[in-house]
């Protein structure tokens, strides 16, 4: 069964860093598109950034770019993203998501909120 | 691309039908023949769940009552027979450039 598990988020200040993390289980997060997605709230969904199976290639929306960092671990088969230089339309629920392909994710997780504000 | 549905919001009897609109600002045919439009619905609560991909094609576990069709810039999502479960928040998504999501369709059983 395919399960994704975010954590890491939470209260952070402007201007601050964060690292959320997601879990997964039931495939192999270096053979799948591995993408955040989020959702400010009451708001719709964001495209975030994306990596590519194999050799890891990666890409941002425009309204991350610099900022944010995604990255997996194929030995503890978990997503990361690096979060710096947060801002309050940062705040959002954060998503993790796999595809086969890089055109849609067909398995997403339950999301961590992520809260910046002073 | 950008998305855009109609309507935004959508109260249904149960039993009854419903379709929701979704136009891209361009053509989502790939030059692969596939047309990269996705839709999604997200149930009060939880996180979205894939229910039509490339158009028309219903993903593992999907109702039948769900279909989509169309092509180029304009697509269609259709449930024959609205069912309490089906209430949430419905997207449609464009795969071709990244991903663009439409604002979202509520619908709610009367």
């Amino acid at each position: 069964e395919v399960q994704l598990v975010e954590s890491g988020g939470g209260l952070i200040q402007p201007g601050g860093s964060l690292r959320l993390s997601c879990a997964a289980s039931g495939f192999s997060v270096s053979s799948n598109y591995m993408s955040w997605v989020r959702q400010a709230p009451g708001r719709g969904l964001e495209w975030v950034s994306i990596i590519y199976s194999g050799g890891g290639t990666t890409y941002y929306a425009d309204s991350v770019k610099g900022r944010f960092t995604i990255s997996r671990d194929n030995s503890k088969n978990t997503l990361y993203l690096q979060m710096s230089s947060l801002r309050a339309d940062d705040t959002a629920v954060y998503f993790c998501a796999k595809g086969v392909g890089p055109t849609s994710p067909d398995y997403w997780g339950q999301g961590t909120l992520v809260t910046v504000s002073s | 691309i950008v998305m855009t549905q109609t309507p935004l919001s959508l109260s249904v009897t149960p039993g009854q039908p419903a379709s929701i609109s979704c136009k891209s600002s361009q053509s989502l045919l790939h030059s692969d023949g596939k047309t990269y439009l996705y839709w999604y619905l997200q149930k009060p609560g939880q996180s979205p769940q894939l229910l039509i991909y490339e158009v028309s094609s219903r993903f593992s576990g999907v109702p039948d009552r769900f279909s989509g069709s169309g092509s180029g810039t304009d697509f269609t999502l259709k449930i024959s027979r609205v069912e309490a479960e089906d209430v949430g928040v419905y997207y449609c998504m464009q795969g071709m450039y990244f991903w663009t999501f439409g604002q979202g369709t509520k619908v709610e059983i009367k």
